[in-house]
């Protein structure tokens, strides 16, 4: 079956300190992974998509098929970085996203 | 654009009360999503539409849910009746297929549903 899993609910790094969000999946075809990130009183939006291979506030995601993950990384952690974070396999070419259960990640000062 | 529209934003309801919630896409989009979101359950899949008409509703919790979508640019989901455990924002979405861009989720703002 189709399932993407975060395995932490909370994340919690001091600012400058490296920050790794894991993402694993379980799928039978060939992955279309992304992250979407929520911030406090804002709307869900994409963060990246793997094919895009992209950096995005220098956060970057590779995939490891070998490995089924697809984690989320920063080298070094702004306080606006402090959202909730998902990661999310594409299902079908109809858009259907399988989003994980989400990460909190808190940056403290 | 405004982006997804989505209404009420907060919907304080008592238990057995029938609850709309309304969602505006992205003009020009073909594909429309309602999502729920629960601290227990994270974000979940309800139901999606493409052209107006509902490809997978297997998210739909029970009976008690129904959505529809009238014409490409307005869609409501409603509860009836409604139940405390019903309690969660309810997010709507909308993406534009194409050979460029295939995936890309635009989520309106959500309607925080409090039922009693």
């Amino acid at each position: 079956a189709q399932r993407v899993t975060q395995p932490e609910k909370l994340l919690s790094v001091f600012k400058g300190a490296p920050v790794e969000l894991k993402c694993n999946y379980s799928y039978s075809g060939s992955p279309e992974l992304f992250w979407y990130v929520q911030y406090s009183r804002q709307r869900l939006q994409l963060l990246l998509r793997h094919i895009s291979r992209e950096s995005i506030k220098g956060f970057t995601a590779d995939l490891n098929k070998g490995e089924t993950s697809f984690h989320l990384k920063k080298p070094f952690a702004q306080e606006e970085d402090s959202a909730m974070y998902y990661c999310a396999l594409l299902y079908n070419q109809g858009g259907k996203l399988i989003f994980g259960q989400g990460t909190e990640l808190s940056v403290k000062p | 654009d405004a982006g997804v529209i989505q209404s009420p934003r907060h919907e304080v309801t008592e238990m057995g009360q029938e609850v709309t919630l309304r969602c505006k896409p992205i003009s020009g989009h073909d594909y429309l999503f309602w999502y729920r979101q629960t601290m227990m359950r994270g974000l979940e899949l309800l139901i999606y539409f493409n052209n107006n008409v509902p490809i997978d509703d297997s998210g739909m919790p029970e009976d008690r849910f129904s959505a529809k979508m009238p014409n490409a640019s307005f869609s409501t989901l409603k509860i009836q009746p409604s139940e405390p455990r019903d309690s969660a924002v309810y997010f709507c979405a909308s993406s534009l297929v194409s050979l460029l861009n295939t995936d890309t989720q635009y989520f309106g703002p959500g309607t925080r549903l409090t039922v009693l």
